[in-house]
């Protein structure tokens, strides 16, 4: 099952830079997507989510951008600090009669000093 | 800010034996789900319960799973005759409504890390 995919699995960026995690998706029925952070030993956290009507959502120094007629979206991190060093995960939900998230990979973004 | 626990945080069981596991979704919340992650993998969605009956469920939820909600804040997983590739991450998560209504996300526990042995 690749509907959701996360095609790098490891990003490196220094403190104050930003950071662009991306995330592609194969099914158009989708209709709201999100991002989680993980720590080790700690579950999934809610950073950010975006509808599928919208194609920006800008919470703080976060921002979630959706390209629907390219089935893509990514998450900016400005500025980028050393907490931000977790494990992000996109997820989808295809709405409607289901509430189930599917989620792609995950990306480890290390944010050096 | 109010949180999702799941125990035990790690169990260990032999191959065959039931296991349950064990979690507490925010008070408020009526919808709540178990998700796996196997190491190496993606997290998987197994099932959802809404008004005291599972409104989905995957492939992977087999007969040999069930879910219960025992009292007015448990949420229980339980395995009847565990196998080996059943050793994962489980995360319990809830949230007050579906995710494409109302803006409202999944909260996800810190999981319970089963072993088969």
């Amino acid at each position: 099952d690749q509907q959701v995919k996360q095609n790098s699995p490891s990003l490196s960026v220094q403190e104050g830079r930003i950071s662009i995690l991306n995330c592609d998706y194969t099914n158009s029925m989708f209709d709201y997507f999100l991002w989680y952070k993980k720590y080790p030993a700690e579950g999934p956290t809610f950073l950010i989510s975006i509808s599928s009507i919208k194609d920006k959502n800008e919470d703080g120094r976060f921002t979630v951008f959706l390209n629907k007629s390219a089935k893509h979206l990514s998450l900016h991190i400005v500025p980028s600090q050393p907490g931000d060093s977790a494990v992000y995960f996109c997820a989808a939900t295809p709405g409607g009669a289901t509430n189930k998230l599917i989620f792609g990979t995950g990306t480890l973004l290390a944010v050096q000093p | 800010e109010p949180e999702v626990t799941q125990t035990p945080s790690h169990q260990v069981t032999q191959m065959g034996q039931e296991v349950i596991l064990r979690c507490v979704p925010i008070s408020n919340h009526l919808y709540f789900y178990w998700y796996r992650q196997i190491l190496g993998q993606k997290v998987e969605f197994l099932v959802s319960f809404y008004n005291n009956e599972i409104s989905e469920k995957s492939e992977i939820f087999d007969d040999q799973f069930s879910v219960e909600r025992p009292d007015g804040s448990n949420f229980t997983l339980k395995i009847r005759s565990t196998k080996l590739e059943d050793s994962a991450m489980y995360f319990c998560a809830s949230n007050i409504a579906p995710d494409s209504d109302s803006n409202q996300p999944q909260h996800f526990g810190d999981g319970t890390r089963l072993s088969i042995l």
